[in-house]
C-alpha cells in the first residue's frame, strides 16, 4: 500500500513568515511529486510539482525533494492571509500517473 | 481548472438512488482519472480513463460503482443504489498523456445522500 503522509497540522503563522509543510512517502519508485493547494469547499489547484532531488522555486513558493529520505517539503515565503487553506501533497508512483494523496495539512496565516 | 468541467456541482440523493456524475475533460485531453475526497480525508483515487477504455479500476469499490468514457460525450461515474457513505465530494482530473504534463482537476461533484 502506497502512502504519503504529510504533518498534520493545523500550522499557524503570521503574515510575513515562512510557512513549511512536510511530507514523506512510502514508494521508492515514485517519479513526480505535487503540491496541491485547496480551498474549503474548493477543488485543488496545483501548485508546483518536481521530478528532480533539489529544490525548485516558484515565486514565493520553493518545493524541495530528496528521494534517498523519500521527503518533500513545501516552504511558503512572505506568508500571505490569502495562502491560508488546506495544502496537500502527491505522489505519482509511474503507474498509469494516478497520484496519492496525504490528508493535507490545513494552513492559517494570520493578519 | 476551469477547462475541466463536471456537472452537477451539487447532487442530493436518496439512499437507494442512482447518481450520475459527469466530466469533461479539458480540450485536448483524453485521459480522466476519478477521484473521492470524503469528509475530513484526502483525495483517494478511483478509476482512470482513456476514450472507450478503462486503463486501471483498482480504487473503485467492487459493487454499486462503475465509470465510462466514451467515444462521444463526458466521462460518467455512476453509483447505484447509494448508502450514506458515498456522500463525498468527487473530483475529476484530465491530463493530455506527456511526461512533462500534469492532472487539472475539475471544480468536483458534491454528493449528499439523504
Amino acid at each position: 500500500q502506497k502512502e504519503v503522509e504529510q504533518n498534520s497540522g493545523p500550522l499557524s503563522v503570521p503574515e510575513g513568515a515562512i510557512a513549511s509543510l512536510n511530507c514523506t512517502y512510502s514508494d521508492r519508485g515514485s517519479q513526480s511529486f505535487f503540491w496541491y493547494r485547496q480551498y474549503s469547499g474548493k477543488s485543488p489547484e496545483l501548485i508546483m510539482f518536481i521530478y528532480s532531488n533539489g529544490d525548485k522555486e516558484d515565486g514565493r513558493f520553493t518545493a524541495q525533494l530528496n528521494k534517498a529520505s523519500q521527503y518533500v517539503s513545501l516552504l511558503i515565503r512572505d506568508s500571505q492571509p490569502s495562502d491560508s487553506a488546506t495544502y496537500l501533497c502527491a505522489v505519482d508512483g509511474g503507474s498509469n500517473y494516478k497520484l496519492t494523496f496525504g490528508k493535507g495539512t490545513l494552513l492559517t496565516v494570520n493578519p | 481548472n476551469a477547462g475541466v468541467m463536471q456537472n452537477p456541482r451539487h447532487l442530493v440523493r436518496r439512499r437507494g438512488q442512482e447518481a450520475r456524475l459527469r466530466c469533461s475533460p479539458m480540450k485536448g485531453h483524453s485521459h480522466v482519472y476519478w477521484y473521492r475526497q470524503l469528509p475530513e480525508e484526502g483525495l483517494k483515487f478511483m478509476v482512470y480513463l482513456q476514450k472507450e477504455n478503462i486503463i486501471d479500476e483498482s480504487g473503485m469499490p467492487k459493487e454499486r460503482f462503475s465509470a465510462e468514457f466514451p467515444k462521444e460525450g463526458p466521462s460518467i461515474l455512476r453509483i447505484q443504489q447509494v448508502v450514506r457513505g458515498d456522500s463525498a465530494a468527487y473530483f475529476c482530473a484530465s491530463y493530455a498523456g506527456s511526461d512533462t504534463d500534469t492532472q487539472y482537476f475539475g471544480p468536483g461533484t458534491r454528493l449528499t445522500v439523504l
